[in-house]
This record gives C-alpha cells, sequence and structure tokens, in this order.
C-alpha cells in the first residue's frame, strides 16, 4: 500500500507571490490533516478536511487556506506569502476521526520564500 | 487548551543502553490520546506508540513502551536497547478525543543521539 505523498518536495517562492502544495491520502483514508514546522515555532496544526469539509483550523491567518476533493486528495494554499512563511508543511492522512485513528504523515514539502 | 512539554532539548545514549525521553502535558479536556512521534533528517514523522487517557495498561510497541503517569500528567518514552538507527527527533504530541478530530498539539521535540 503506498503511503502519504507530497508534491512538490521542495519550492521556491519570492515574498508577495502564491502557492499551491498537495497530498494526497493513503488509499482508503478520508481525513487529512496539515501541519507546518518552522525552527522557531516548531509544529502547529494547521487545518482538517474529512468528507471534503474542513474539520479543525489551527490558529493561522486568512492566508492559508484548504481543500479536499473527493477522492480524498487535499490541497493547501498560501497566498500573499511572507518570509516567515518559510517551513515544512506535513501532510497527515488517518482512516477516520478521533484520537484513537493513527495519523501516517508524508514526507513533507519544504517551501522557500525569499 | 492543550500544551505539551519536552524538557530535555538533546540527549545522548550508548548503543543497545536504554533511554527515557520525558513529556508532560497540560490539559482540561477529560479523554485525550497521547502520541510519540520520530522524525529522522529526512523530515517524515514516523508513527512510535499511542497511549489513551483511559488505557488502563501502558501502551507498549516492540523497543518502545510509554509510561504513563495520568495523575502527574507524565507520558514518558523509553527506548529499550538503543540503535544507531534511533539517532532522530522525537516529538510527544496529544489530541483531545472530545471533538473527534485529528489535531494534534506537539511538544518542541528531544533529540536523541545514539553513540557507538
Amino acid at each position: 500500500k503506498a503511503g502519504v505523498t507530497q508534491t512538490p518536495r521542495y519550492l521556491i517562492k519570492t515574498r508577495g507571490q502564491q502557492v499551491t502544495l498537495s497530498c494526497s491520502p493513503i488509499s482508503g483514508h478520508r481525513s487529512v490533516s496539515w501541519y507546518q514546522q518552522t525552527p522557531g515555532q516548531g509544529l502547529q496544526f494547521l487545518f482538517e478536511y474529512f468528507s471534503e469539509t474542513q474539520r479543525n483550523k489551527g490558529n493561522f491567518p486568512g492566508r492559508f487556506s484548504g481543500r479536499q476533493f473527493s477522492n480524498s486528495r487535499s490541497e493547501m494554499n498560501v497566498s500573499t506569502l511572507e518570509l516567515g512563511d518559510s517551513a515544512l508543511y506535513l501532510c497527515a492522512s488517518s482512516l477516520g476521526r478521533g484520537a484513537h485513528n493513527e495519523q501516517f504523515f508524508g514526507p513533507g514539502t519544504r517551501l522557500t520564500v525569499l | 487548551a492543550q500544551k505539551i512539554t519536552q524538557t530535555q532539548p538533546g540527549m545522548f545514549v550508548q548503543e543497545k543502553e536504554a533511554v527515557t525521553l520525558d513529556c508532560t502535558y497540560d490539559t482540561s479536556d477529560p479523554s485525550y490520546g497521547l502520541f510519540w512521534y520520530k522524525q529522522p533528517s529526512s523530515g517524515e514523522m514516523i508513527f512510535l506508540i499511542y497511549q489513551g487517557s483511559y488505557d488502563q495498561q501502558n501502551a507498549t510497541e516492540g523497543r518502545y513502551s510509554l509510561n504513563f503517569q495520568k495523575a502527574r500528567k507524565s507520558a514518558n518514552l523509553v527506548i529499550s536497547a538503543s540503535q544507531l538507527g534511533d539517532s532522530a527527533m522525537y516529538f510527544c504530541a496529544m489530541s483531545p478525543m472530545w471533538n473527534a478530530g485529528n489535531m494534534l498539539t506537539f511538544g518542541g521535540g528531544t533529540r536523541l543521539m545514539v553513540k557507538p
């Protein structure tokens, strides 16, 4: 069974641009969550999608948005990029919702904003 | 709100010895799940072990065990017989069960270095 895949793996953008990251969950998984990892703030929850609906959202500005498609694939978008958006963006999928569901993480997309 | 504290930024352990990574947490949720993840230099987060707050027994998974002390709000990870491949960042995390969501709160992590 294929794991969680994220594309692209590396991305370089300049301030003010916008970016879209993609996450394909494990086959059969319906929940996708996104996390941002930076040296200063650590790992922070961005949002969670289940059945094409955003179920939870972290404390991030409206520039960060996402969506989930009917095949459970998810995208996140960051508009008007800032230098502080440079981070490793991790996507995780799980079969269902609830703390007892193991979340499987993808390899991440490393975004650099210049 | 939930908070996870990992007080050991970095640790060394001799190969084949056991090591304990500390994790304390704070939450007002009556039920929750506790997790440990390993992150090698490649960046991918690898699930190690899970403990539910109402589980009576401490969780074990191979060489990993979770020392759960609910009254002290601690969930320490014990790795037995350390291997060189265990060198990585280790994160403690928790998620409430009340909203049935998948929203992990992570600690700052501990970098474990295994010496040959």
